[in-house]
């Protein structure tokens, strides 16, 4: 059973910084692409970072451009986001998710998310 | 960046009811549009991806329609368990992903 499980959420003060990760079982982890998606309290979807298979490519929503690196380790079967200078606006449930594969944008499946709190 | 808008943002329907959800690109995105059930408290789910292919294991009254700019959701017959927020999602060649601002569907 394919299976994502994301940690290291947690209440930080803005300004602040957190890494969360997103381990992987039941599927060849270093074979597809990996995506975070937030979701604020009441609000829709937000992609916010993907990295290829390799972890060579990366990409990131403009709202977390230049503060946000998304990064994998394949020998782990772990997906990272390490979160700098934290605003209250990234307050959010963090998800990890599988892209489908190449050329197959869904995300498919979602972890059960982790959420970041960032208040003073 | 492509633009989806999604509508309506909440709909009341009896179970049994035919309802339907639409997607609009701000430019034509092919097929390249997926539909996805969030219940709550729960991570989002995959129900139909390219438009039109159901995800195995999603029930049969769930459909999905449509290509270039116009999509459409549909649940047949209204379900309690179909009681979810329904968001769609464009992906093109290199990212980024675009979700719809979804559609919260709930039991009259």
């Amino acid at each position: 059973e394919v299976q994502l499980l994301e940690s290291g959420g947690n209440l930080v003060q803005p300004g602040g910084s957190l890494r969360l990760s997103c381990a992987a079982s039941g599927f060849t982890f270093s074979n597809y692409a990996m995506n975070w998606v937030r979701q604020a309290p009441g609000k829709g979807l937000e992609w916010v970072s993907g990295v290829s298979e390799s972890g060579d490519t990366t990409y990131y929503a403009d709202s977390v451009k230049g503060r946000f690196t998304i990064s994998r380790d394949n020998s782990k079967n772990t997906l990272y986001l390490q979160m700098n200078s934290l605003r209250a606006e990234d307050t959010a449930l963090y998800y990890c998710a599988k892209r489908g594969g190449p050329a197959r944008g869904w995300l498919d499946p979602w972890g059960q998310g982790t959420l970041v709190i960032v208040s003073s | 960046d492509i633009q989806m808008t999604q509508s309506p943002s909440s709909l009341s329907a009896s179970v049994g009811d035919r309802v339907t959800i639409t997607c609009q690109a701000s430019q034509d995105i092919s097929n390249y549009l997926n539909w996805y059930q969030q219940k709550p408290g729960k991570a989002p789910k995959l129900l139909i991806f390219d438009a039109f292919n159901l995800e195995v294991g999603v029930p049969a009254r769930f459909s999905g329609s449509g290509s270039g700019t116009y999509f459409t959701f549909t649940i047949s017959s209204l379900q309690p368990e179909d009681i979810a927020t329904y968001y769609c999602q464009h992906y093109g060649n290199f990212l980024p992903l675009t979700f719809g601002g979804g559609t919260k569907v709930e039991i009259k």
